[in-house]
């Protein structure tokens, strides 16, 4: 078993609808719980970090957390057809090595 | 891309020839890190450091070499380039905390 599974998509959605991506790992040590954004053919960019269950927003972006579930989603509102990238999950133990999931392709269509 | 390069963006080099990436930052972030990144595997984590002459392994160690000489740079090298090093190559880098890592525009490396 992997320790982070993500599913690849693709995944399509017209303009303003929500989005929801998820990941589900299976270390009990991770502590920090990250989502990167990656268009193409660029490095990926940090959208948003959390270390506890629960939900954090950031404007459209909502992370949500469940260490019960060892399962983190995140949520984009009115999607954009900027919003179009792959995202990626990322999780963290006390150290400071990142471990990713595969990404999930994203495209909004207008 | 957070005040990150790298050099060469694109490489195409031949089997056994040695190879060396560079990771150039101007934030003076004590952390960076080597990834690369494959299809159906993601990002994974091939050596990190941790202070000039600081280095470490990470989980794709294996063929590679790096050295961090100054703060701003930091040095990947593949002594014997083989067809499954073929990838796209990322630097990132961190302050102290890890909490924040930020990626380069990465390195496209074929091996023929």
């Amino acid at each position: 078993q992997k320790e982070v599974e993500q599913d690849p998509g693709p995944l399509s959605v017209p303009e303003g609808a929500i989005v929801s991506l998820n990941c589900t790992y299976s270390n009990s040590a991770f502590q920090y719980f990250m989502w990167y954004r990656q268009y193409s053919r660029k490095g990926p960019e940090l959208l948003m970090y959390t270390y506890s269950s629960g939900n954090k927003e950031d404007g459209r972006f909502t992370a949500q957390v469940d260490k019960s579930s060892k399962y983190i989603s995140l949520f984009i509102r009115d999607s954009q057809p900027s919003d179009s990238a792959t995202y990626l999950c990322a999780f963290r133990t006390g150290a400071n090595n990142l471990f990713f999931g595969t990404g999930t392709r994203l495209t909004v269509i207008p | 891309d957070a005040g990150i390069t790298q050099s060469p963006r694109h490489k195409v080099t031949e089997t056994g020839t040695p190879v060396t990436l560079r990771c150039h930052q101007t934030e003076n972030h004590r952390y960076m890190y080597w990834y690369r990144q494959d299809p159906g595997h993601g990002l994974r984590l091939i050596h990190y450091s941790y202070g000039v002459k600081d280095t470490d392994k990470g989980e794709v160690s294996d063929g590679y070499s790096v050295s961090r000489s100054k703060t701003e740079d930091f040095l990947l090298t593949l002594e014997s380039a083989t067809s499954s090093q073929t990838s796209v190559y990322f630097c990132a880098i961190s302050d102290a905390s890890g909490y924040e890592q930020y990626f380069g525009p990465g390195t496209r490396l074929t091996v023929t």
